[in-house]
């Protein structure tokens, strides 16, 4: 059972370039989601989604792209990267019922720079 | 709207001595309130949580009580250990059952050095 797994760990981009940090998780969870950390900031939603084919904006969107097609991934995508961008990023699962009282499980994080 | 607000660190504090970081929030409905920590490198563990008003939640020393009447989620520990140098987070899951999704959100973060 290896939890939330995030590839890559760290990436560098230019501005402009697009990319795609992938997630997955291996506990069933109905629920994921992405936040970035920045400093001073704490953690932001960017998107969440409740189940494949579902997704829907968090606090933070502009700039990031989501998709679900299964259960077990939500990559991620950067459609034209800016140095505002450049962040921690975490991606966490969950089930999606109160019986957990939504407690959340966190990926290790992928540290993007754009330049 | 919702919102956590967390004592602003760093936080240096001798081992063996007595941490307290304040939380409190702002909610509708009917709110979980957790701690999370993130030990440098890595992501976000759960420390502890709590559902209901009045509830201790408690993991490793670490304590923290849900005080509806003053919307306040204080994490304390008695006797601090260099090893729980971290950055500490409070947040909170809104079970308004008018159709949130039980997002997190997140106070700043609150950054512990403990010294030997």
């Amino acid at each position: 059972n290896a939890g939330v797994t995030q590839t890559p760990k760290f990436q560098v981009l230019k501005t402009g370039q697009s990319m795609t940090l992938q997630c997955a998780q291996d506990m069933n969870h109905e629920y994921m989601s992405w936040y970035r950390q920045d400093p001073g900031m704490g953690l932001r939603l960017i998107h969440y989604s409740v189940g494949a084919g579902i997704t829907d904006q968090g606090e933070v969107p502009n700039g990031y792209n989501v998709s679900r097609s299964t259960t077990e991934d939500f990559p991620l995508r950067l459609l034209s990267a800016a140095p505002s961008q450049t962040s921690v990023y975490f991606c966490a699962s969950r089930e999606n019922s109160a019986a957990n009282f939504y407690e959340q499980y966190f990926g290790p994080g992928t540290r993007l720079t754009v330049t | 709207g919702n919102s956590v607000t967390q004592m602003e660190g760093p936080v240096t504090l001798s081992e063996e001595a007595f941490l307290t970081i304040n939380c409190t929030y702002t909610a509708t409905g009917y709110p979980s309130l957790f701690w999370y920590v993130q030990y440098p490198g890595e992501g976000l563990q759960l420390l502890l949580k709590a559902t209901k008003a009045d509830d201790k939640g408690s993991n490793k020393g670490f304590e923290a009580t849900y005080r509806k009447e003053t919307t306040s989620f204080h994490l304390e520990k008695g006797s601090v250990q260099v090893s729980d140098s971290a950055v500490y987070f409070c947040a909170l899951s809104d079970m308004d059952y008018g159709g949130s999704q039980g997002n997190l959100i997140f106070g700043k973060g609150t950054k512990l050095s403990v010294k030997p």
